[in-house]
C-alpha cells in the first residue's frame, strides 16, 4: 500500500530556532515529491523534488530528497512566529501527473 | 498567480439533506479537477478526479454514487454530497492544475468545512 509517513507529527519551537521536518514514503511509479504549507486552509505549494541529492532553497526554507533512503527533509532556520503552520509531504505518483498521496503533515508551533 | 474559488466556504446542515461544494478556476482553465477530503488531524485523501467532459475517476473506497461530480465547464467543477451523515463531516478541498497538469502546478482552493449535524 503506498503512503507517506511525515515527522514528528507536532514541534513547539522558539523564534530563532532551526528546525528539520522528515518525509519517508513508500510509493509505486514515484514522479516527485512535493512540499507544502498549510495554514488554516488550502495547502500552498513550497518546493517539488524530483532528483535526489540536488537542495531546493527559498528564503529560510530548504529541503532536500533522497532517493535511496525514500525520504526528503526540509530545513525552516531562523524560525518566525509567521512559519507556524501545518507542513504537508506529498507524492505524486501512478499514472497520472495529478496523483497526490500527503503525509499526515508536521505541526509546527513557533513561540516568541 | 493562479487562484481556485471554493464555495461555500462553510456549511451546516441536517442529516439526510444534500450539499453542493462549487470550485472554480479564477484565470485560467482546468480540464481536471481533484477532489480532497481532510478529517481531523489527518492527511489530505484524494476522493476522485473531475474531468471535463467526461465522467470523474474516484478512488478506491469512495461511492461515486454518493459523492456526485460534475466538471460542467472548463473552469467548474462540483461535488455534491448526497444523503449526507454525521461521517461526512470533514474539510474538503479541491484542486487544479495549470501548466500541463504537473503536480507542481496544482492550486488549492481555500476548502469547504462541512458539518453535517
Amino acid at each position: 500500500e503506498d503512503k507517506v509517513v511525515q515527522s514528528p507529527l507536532s514541534l513547539v519551537v522558539h523564534e530563532g530556532d532551526t528546525v528539520t521536518l522528515n518525509c519517508s514514503y513508500e510509493v509505486t511509479n514515484f514522479r516527485s515529491l512535493l512540499w507544502y504549507k498549510q495554514e488554516k486552509k488550502a495547502p500552498t505549494f513550497l518546493f517539488m523534488l524530483t532528483s535526489s541529492g540536488i537542495e531546493k532553497k527559498s528564503g529560510r526554507l530548504s529541503s532536500i530528497l533522497d532517493k535511496k533512503e525514500l525520504s526528503s527533509i526540509l530545513n525552516i532556520t531562523a524560525t518566525q512566529t509567521g512559519d507556524s503552520a501545518i507542513y504537508l509531504c506529498a507524492v505524486n505518483y501512478g499514472g497520472s501527473q495529478g496523483n497526490l498521496i500527503f503525509g499526515k503533515g508536521t505541526k509546527l508551533s513557533v513561540k516568541p | 498567480g493562479a487562484v481556485v474559488s471554493q464555495h461555500p466556504s462553510w456549511v451546516i446542515c441536517k442529516s439526510g439533506t444534500s450539499v453542493k461544494i462549487e470550485c472554480r478556476s479564477l484565470d485560467f482553465q482546468a480540464t481536471t479537477m481533484f477532489w480532497y477530503r481532510q478529517f481531523p488531524k489527518q492527511s489530505l485523501m484524494l476522493m476522485a478526479t473531475s474531468n471535463e467532459g467526461s465522467k470523474a475517476t474516484y478512488e478506491q473506497g469512495v461511492e461515486k454514487d454518493k459523492f456526485l461530480i460534475n466538471h460542467a465547464s472548463l473552469t467548474l467543477s462540483t461535488l455534491t454530497v448526497t444523503s449526507a451523515h454525521p461521517e461526512d463531516s470533514s474539510f474538503y478541498i479541491c484542486s487544479a492544475p495549470t501548466a500541463g497538469g504537473r503536480a507542481e502546478t496544482q492550486y488549492f482552493g481555500p476548502g469547504t468545512r462541512l458539518l453535517v449535524l
